[in-house]
């Protein structure tokens, strides 16, 4: 399968732990994103790289949370001292930097559970 | 005001209707617009980029007014396998950026 791929598919955690979701893209996709869905919502961007450089985080993003992509290939995103409100789906996307549209495509999601 | 704004529904069809959703952006200097359909506990998937002249895939036709800032899907011959939430995506910036997604449109085609 060359789609992008997550792991974990499913976490439940207890409030105060942390938490790491990884995500692997479409292997020729150089832009990776990040995005969480909450029940009844459309996805809300989070953050997004070029390669290993993070060129843009959302307002959403607090300072509990922190996205790298060191090789410029998978991205891990971690949430410290988790809270119920981050129960949410993390859904991970990919695109080309410039071509097709810029259309990005998206993997399975980790679904977050916060006890 | 949402960026981007879709009627929720659910819009329950006999299998066979045309059945057509509409959505709403803020931003007058988007770009580039799409729509995705997303199963139930499901990852969105791309349905259908949405270009200014118009474009249709099968049974699947978007179309985009500038001028009113609006963007419809029409889908004709709804399947059962149609039955989906139906998301409304803008990228405000016309690059490989963000996307804004509506909360969706959920349709549930019925025999």
């Amino acid at each position: 399968d060359t789609g992008v791929s997550q792991n974990p598919r499913h976490k439940i955690t207890k409030r105060g732990q942390n938490v790491t979701f990884r995500c692997d893209p479409i292997s020729e996709h150089n832009r990776l994103y990040w995005y969480r869905q909450t029940l009844g919502q459309g996805p809300e961007f989070l953050t997004y790289f070029q390669n290993e450089a993070q060129l843009e985080k959302s307002r959403l993003l607090s300072d509990r949370f922190s996205a790298e992509r060191p090789k410029g290939s998978f991205s891990t995103l971690e949430i410290q001292r988790t809270e119920q409100g981050d129960s949410a789906m993390y859904l991970c996307a990919s695109s080309l930097a410039q071509g097709q549209g810029y259309e990005q495509y998206f993997g399975p999601g980790t679904r977050l559970t916060v006890t | 005001r949402k960026e981007v704004e879709q009627d929720p529904g659910p819009f329950n069809v006999p299998e066979g209707a045309t059945v057509a959703f509409n959505c709403t952006y803020s931003n007058s200097a988007s770009q580039s617009f799409f729509w995705y359909r997303q199963d139930c506990r499901k990852e969105p998937k791309l349905l259908m980029s949405v270009y200014s002249s118009g474009n249709e895939d099968g049974r699947f036709t978007a179309q985009l007014n500038r001028a009113s800032q609006y963007i419809s899907l029409l889908i004709r011959d709804s399947k059962l396998s149609d039955s989906a939430t139906y998301l409304c995506v803008v990228n405000p910036n016309g690059t490989a950026s963000k996307l804004t997604f509506g909360t969706g449109t959920r349709l549930q085609v019925t025999l």
